[in-house]
């Protein structure tokens, strides 16, 4: 069975760091670029970025790049997503979602995610 | 642009049709088969209803079916029913940056 499993929740004042993960079960890991999603409180869903898990080649989203980091650990077919100063708006719902891609195939639906990782900064 | 468009709210009855839309652009919906389509419940992940425009997944139900033209993109639910009551979003590659969008968003409401 497919799985994504994320970290538990968090609670975290502004200016703190943190790391949340998503690790991936019932599949080859390296065959699946990981993105992150957000979704702020009542809001839609927004792309942040994804990561291929051969190389860790990473893309991002511009509203995104410099405030987060993802990378990746292969050999815990784990991905994260981490921040170096969170603030209150960092307040959200982070999802991660995984995209099957081994050239020449590669699909650009999500067509798992894991349960989701709430995160909420506060002072 | 930082979001496809699709209307805030859509409503049926029981047993009817309805039709969300999903507008973006040619950099976009309407420049590549790349739409996919997702269903959220509230509290919970999203879950794929509909990938490459028009093709559901193993175990999505054949009252959803998709499609597109131009670039506005369509997600069709026939025969609703009580458990269609939830948040839909579109998603497309785009040939910029960011690599995808979602759309805003649409809720639909089983009368």
């Amino acid at each position: 069975e497919v799985q994504l499993v994320q970290s538990g929740a968090e609670v975290k004042k502004p200016g703190e760091s943190l790391r949340i993960s998503c690790q991936g079960s019932g599949y080859i890991f390296s065959n699946y670029w990981i993105s992150w999603v957000r979704q702020m409180p009542g809001k839609g869903l927004e792309w942040m970025g994804r990561i291929g898990p051969k190389d860790s080649y990473t893309n991002y989203s511009p509203s995104f790049e410099g405030r987060v980091t993802i990378s990746a650990d292969k050999s815990l077919s784990t991905a994260y997503l981490q921040w170096s100063s969170l603030k209150a708006s960092d307040t959200a719902i982070y999802y991660c979602a995984r995209q099957y891609c081994s050239p020449p195939s590669c699909f650009l639906d999500f067509d798992y995610w894991g349960q989701g990782t709430l995160v909420s900064v506060s002072s | 642009q930082s979001a496809l468009t699709q209307p805030a709210s859509v409503s049926g009855s029981p047993g009817q049709s309805i039709t969300i839309s999903c507008t973006g652009s040619s950099s976009h919906v309407g420049g590549y088969t790349y739409v996919s389509w997702y269903l959220q419940y509230p509290g919970r992940a999203p879950k794929l209803l509909i990938h490459d425009v028009t093709n559901r997944p193993s175990g999505i139900s054949s009252r959803i079916s998709a499609s597109k033209s131009g670039n506005t993109a369509s997600l069709t639910i026939s025969g609703l029913q009580a458990e269609d009551e939830a948040d839909y979003y579109c998603s497309s590659y785009t040939s910029s940056s960011p690599l995808f969008l979602f759309g805003t968003g649409t809720k639909v409401t089983v009368l």
